[in-house]
């Protein structure tokens, strides 16, 4: 069974930093392309970014709203992928969901992880 | 950037009753990438129908996706008390890459 699982939310500050985390198990983690899309409270669903696989050179691609803000990376050792965020602000507040791409669509999908943005 | 109108926002429908949710795109999109979702409270969104109109494993007949172009339909036939939901359709291009989402229909139990 496929299972992607975010980590490392919380409440941060607006300013600061947070890196989330998303581990999968029960699938060839280092082929599959991982997108990061995020719900704010009460909202609909917005693209955040993804990561290719190590062979396509993990090309990243990010959403104009966060691109000077996020950074995602992967550690295909740790079946893991990253989303870094930097200098967060209120509108980050949300639901940060991982899911593994295919053909354009999220396939499998986490769980959510939870960022509250609030001084 | 593709935009997607989704309509209604609500449409209130009692269990039996048939919806009938629209996607617009403000440019033509391919149909291979047109995605639609269902939603529930506190979870995450899984894959209804894909390429249009494929119905994703597991996903029961009455569901079914049309369209192409600019103008998408999906139709739920004879709804279920679990059907009530947040539906949304997603399209994916590639120049440049990205994503974008209706804003979503919600499925009411009137």
């Amino acid at each position: 069974e496929v299972q992607l699982v975010e980590s490392g939310g919380g409440l941060v500050k607006p300013g600061e930093s947070l890196r989330i985390s998303c581990t999968g198990s029960g699938l060839a983690f280092s082929h599959a392309w991982i997108t990061w899309v995020r719900q704010a409270p009460g909202k609909g669903l917005e693209w955040v970014g993804r990561i290719k696989a190590k062979t396509q050179n993990e090309e990243t691609h990010y959403a104009a709203p966060v691109r000077d803000r996020v950074t995602i990376s992967r550690d295909d050792s740790k079946d893991t992928v990253y989303l870094q965020m930097n200098n967060l602000k209120s509108d980050d507040t949300g639901i940060y969901f991982c899911t593994t791409e295919y053909w354009g669509r999220g396939e499998y999908w986490g769980h959510g992880a939870l960022v509250t943005v609030s001084s | 950037e593709i935009v997607l109108t989704q309509s209604p926002d609500t449409l209130s429908l009692s269990p039996g009753e048939t919806a009938t949710l629209s996607c617009r795109a403000s440019q033509s999109v391919n149909n291979i990438f047109l995605t639609w979702y269902q939603q529930k409270p506190g979870q995450a969104p899984r894959v209804l129908i894909y390429g249009a109109s494929t119905r994703a494993t597991g996903i029961p007949d009455r569901f079914s996706g049309s369209g192409s172009g600019t103008d998408f339909t999906l139709t739920i036939g004879s709804l279920q008390p679990e059907d009530f939901a947040v539906y949304y359709c997603q399209q994916y291009s590639d120049s440049p890459p990205s994503w974008t989402f209706g804003q979503g229909t919600r499925v009411d139990s009137k």
